[in-house]
């Protein structure tokens, strides 16, 4: 079993709609929690990063991390064309040091017109 | 400033080659990162550069592959001979000195893409 779980998808919305992704976890020791955007051909660049539990917004976007749960997700709102991309949650177990990124398989969405 | 680059962006080869990548990290960035990224999966760590010292290979398949981070700045990744299953992305990332961001951000180039026939 993966220590990171993610639905591939793909997903399809209209233009416009909320777009929820979601990753689930196993191992309690992930401390930092992040949303990478992958678009077709080109590398992850990060959205957004959130340290235990809460939410973290950010104009469009909003992470949220319930720890007790093993649970993380990112809200986008008003959706366009432009968010068309692989979306990837990643995970760290510690800071302070260089350190290991535990990715999920990525989530494939598609904004229709 | 430029991002984190990489070359050459595609390469095929056929099988039993040997083939190279290059990585040039962002400036001042003491940490570099090899990635391996299948299709549809996400990326899985090769090896982990401090500055000239690998300090984390332990997922490299040390029979095929081997990495060099030479002066602490480019670093290059070979495998020796390419099998069919190394077909994949191979990214590269580099993130600055651990403690000047609470994230450690790692930033990616645009990755080669390996074909190996």
């Amino acid at each position: 079993q993966k220590e990171v779980e993610q639905d591939p998808g793909p997903l399809s919305v209209p233009e416009g709609a909320i777009v929820s992704l979601n990753c689930t976890y196993s191992n309690s020791a992930f401390q930092y929690f992040m949303w990478y955007r992958q678009y077709s051909r080109k590398g992850p660049e990060l959205l957004m990063y959130t340290y235990s539990s809460g939410n973290k917004e950010d104009g469009r976007f909003t992470a949220q991390v319930d720890k007790s749960s093993k649970y993380i997700s990112l809200f986008i709102r008003d959706s366009q064309p432009s968010d068309s991309a692989t979306y990837l949650c990643a995970m760290i177990k510690n800071t302070g040091t260089a350190s290991k990124l535990t990715f999920g398989t990525g989530t494939r969405l598609q904004v229709t017109l | 400033e430029a991002g984190v680059v990489q070359s050459p962006r595609y390469k095929i080869i056929e099988k039993k080659q040997p083939v190279a990548f290059w990585c040039n990290p962002i400036s001042g960035h003491n940490t570099l990162y090899w990635y391996l990224q299948n299709l549809g999966q996400g990326p899985e760590l090769l090896i982990r550069y401090e500055n000239e010292e690998a300090v984390d290979d332990s997922q490299l398949p040390k029979d095929r592959f081997s990495a060099e981070r030479l002066k602490g700045v480019d670093s290059t990744l070979k495998i020796q001979p390419a099998e069919l299953g190394d077909s994949a992305v191979y990214l590269c990332a580099s993130s600055a000195k651990a403690g000047t961001s609470g994230s450690n951000e790692q930033f990616f180039g645009p990755g080669t893409r390996l074909t190996v026939l």
